[in-house]
Order: structure tokens, then C-alpha cells, then sequence
């Protein structure tokens, strides 16, 4: 079946530093990725979709200069959180979209905590 | 109100046990994803339905448009099915924001003890 793969699986950082995280899809051509957040025992919510080639589109409330989404082609898309601080620690995970009408396929997240 | 309601919202079952989880939902869609989530965060799409039923092994999942209703069904239920079970709808294209939006119900935490 279809791959996407995330890494990092979880990072630790200070205040104040920018984390990158990448999202890649291992046997088709995502194009379309979603980035989404989620909170304990919450459900996922959605941050960002991105088309290939195209500018990110953000939901309501999410910050774009924030968190920066980058979906440079059909095989990775990256999400970068500036300056992070402590309530942006959550987990975030990533999904690819190959054909409109196919599932989405999710990466395995990556755990986010800022010091 | 949620847009996309399930139920129980924790769930223990006995090894062997056949298990039930309910989805209900309120908007027009194209299609109704279960998803499954194990502690460790990763997901699962376990199907993909727009009609009818569908079955994978010891997994079913049946939708009823009319109702605006779907289950999960896991026959001779076993421990390794512990997880998180996620309903998610395609959003209609009219629901605002980007297109192949999925909205999620809020999971289902299954614990099934040997």
C-alpha cells in the first residue's frame, strides 16, 4: 500500500528555535498534502492543505507565518514552526493525497515539545 | 454539536468479543473514512466508503446514506485491535477552505483485554 513518511518521530527543542519537519511520499505522487495538529485526547484538526507548486492554503486561525508550509514537489512537502514556544508542542502529522477520490495516507506523526 | 458524531466514545470489550462502533454525521458527502490510530500516533486508513459495505479480514464497515449513519464492525475482537478508531467524512466541495478536506469525530478508544 501507499507510504508517507515523517520524521522526525519527535523532537525536543528550546524556546525561541524553528523545527522542521518533512513529509514524504515513498511509492506515489502526492499532490495534495495536509498537515494537521493534534492535542491529547483530541481528535486531528486540520492546519494547512498544499498543492505542489502552489501557495498553502492555511484554515481559519492558523498562523502562515508561523507555521510555514513548503510543498516543493509531488514527493515532499515540509512544515517548518518558527520560533516555536511551549503551547506549540503537540503532535503533528502529515497526509498525502494522490488522486482526488482516493484515501489520504498518513505519515506517523511526530511528537513536538518546546522547552 | 459535532458535525461528525461517534459512539461509545471509550469502549472495553473481552477477547473474542464481537465490537461495535457508531459514526453519525450531519453534512452531504462524497465518501466516510475509518481510520485507526495506535498509541504510538500513527494512522491507519482502514476503508474508504461511499455506499454499501465493506469488509477486510475481521474488519466491516457499512454505510447508510439516507441515515447519514456508519459502523465499524470487528469480529473475534483481540488485544492488538486496542486503538483509536477514527471516523472521518469527505467534505462537501461547498464546506469552505481547500478541497478533499476530511472532518473528524472525535475517536473511539477501544481497550480489549485478553
Amino acid at each position: 500500500g501507499a507510504v508517507v513518511s515523517q520524521h522526525p518521530s519527535w523532537v525536543i527543542c528550546k524556546s525561541g528555535t524553528s523545527v522542521k519537519i518533512e513529509c514524504r511520499s515513498l511509492d506515489f505522487q502526492a499532490t495534495t498534502m495536509f498537515w494537521y495538529r493534534q492535542f491529547p485526547k483530541q481528535s486531528l484538526m486540520l492546519m494547512a492543505t498544499s498543492n505542489e507548486g502552489s501557495k498553502a492554503t492555511y484554515e481559519q486561525g492558523v498562523e502562515k507565518d508561523k507555521f510555514l508550509i513548503n510543498h516543493a514537489s509531488l514527493t515532499l512537502s515540509t512544515l517548518t514552526v518558527t520560533s516555536a514556544h511551549p503551547e506549540d508542542s503537540s503532535f503533528y502529522i502529515c497526509s498525502g493525497l494522490g488522486a482526488s477520490g482516493q484515501p489520504q495516507h498518513f505519515g506517523d506523526g511526530t511528537r513536538l515539545s518546546i522547552l | 454539536k459535532n458535525e461528525v458524531e461517534q459512539s461509545p466514545q471509550n469502549l472495553t470489550a473481552q477477547e473474542g468479543e464481537f465490537i461495535t462502533i457508531n459514526c453519525s454525521y450531519s453534512v452531504g458527502i462524497s465518501a466516510l473514512h475509518w481510520l485507526q490510530q495506535h498509541p504510538g500516533g500513527g494512522i491507519v486508513s482502514l476503508f474508504m466508503l461511499s455506499s454499501g459495505k465493506k469488509k477486510h479480514g475481521r474488519l466491516i464497515a457499512t454505510i447508510n446514506i439516507q441515515e447519514k449513519h456508519s459502523s465499524l464492525h470487528i469480529t473475534a475482537s483481540h488485544p492488538r485491535d486496542s486503538a483509536v478508531y477514527i471516523c472521518a467524512v469527505h467534505a462537501p466541495m461547498n464546506y469552505g477552505g481547500a478541497t478533499n478536506k476530511l472532518i473528524f469525530g472525535t475517536g473511539t478508544l477501544l481497550a480489549v483485554q485478553p
